[in-house]
């Protein structure tokens, strides 16, 4: 079936640093894809998505890239802050054919000080 | 702001106890969803409704039925609570069709001794 893959599981980065999360999604039909942020105790809630029709997508410090040729998508976080610290989810949607969201496993992010 | 709510935040059930988990969205969205989180898997889907009365399977809807009977609202049931359905349970939202982003609720943290 299909399946969102995410890495690295853990990471950890000095504050100002730069963060890079992985993806790869198996479902070719994917057309919608988009981030979750987790805080510890806190719903998930979207911090920035991108549809198949464009390459990158920029929002402050936030940025999403997608290769569709490689089912590859990344998040990317520059000039990290503590307050970035927070569980991350990938996401693979097929918004014309269904409704269902393939989330990936997570990735924790720690930002320190 | 979209509000999605959550009955209860924290539950302790026995095995082969029947378990109704609440969920009601402020906003007249149009579809529904019920995740699980745990460690390492990321959110699995277990069911969804995209209009009242209708209803679909997601990833691992095994165990698990559901009933929307409002718009609003889309209730999570577990017939027969089993050791390894203890777990937290995520209630989530989107506005319509082509609109992708979901609002999740607060969770349910569910305990089954």
């Amino acid at each position: 079936g299909e399946n969102v893959e995410q890495h690295p599981s853990t990471l950890s980065v000095q504050e100002g640093d730069s963060a890079v999360i992985k993806c790869t999604y198996s479902d070719s039909a994917s057309n919608y894809f988009p981030w979750y942020k987790q805080e510890l105790g806190k719903r998930p809630q979207l911090i920035i998505d991108i549809r198949s029709n464009v390459g990158e997508k920029k929002d402050q410090r936030i940025a999403v890239t997608l290769n569709k040729t490689a089912k590859h998508f990344s998040l990317h976080i520059t000039e990290t802050q503590p307050e970035d610290s927070a569980v991350y989810f990938c996401a693979a949607s097929t918004l014309t054919g269904g409704f269902k969201t393939i989330f990936g496993a997570g990735t924790r992010l720690f930002v320190k000080a | 702001d979209v509000k999605v709510t959550q009955s209860s935040r924290y539950l302790v059930k026995r095995t082969g106890e029947k378990v109704f988990l609440e969920c009601v969205q402020d906003m007249d969205h149009e579809n529904m969803f019920w995740y699980r989180q745990d460690p390492g898997l990321g959110l699995r889907l277990i069911y969804f409704s995209y209009d009242v009365k209708m209803k679909e399977k997601g990833d691992i809807p095994e165990g698990y039925s559901v009933s929307r009977e409002k718009k609003e609202r889309f209730s999570l049931i577990l017939e027969s609570a089993s050791t390894n359905q203890t777990s937290m349970y995520l209630c989530a939202s989107s506005r319509t069709y082509t609109d992708g982003e979901l609002f999740f609720g607060e969770g349910s943290r569910l305990t089954v001794l």
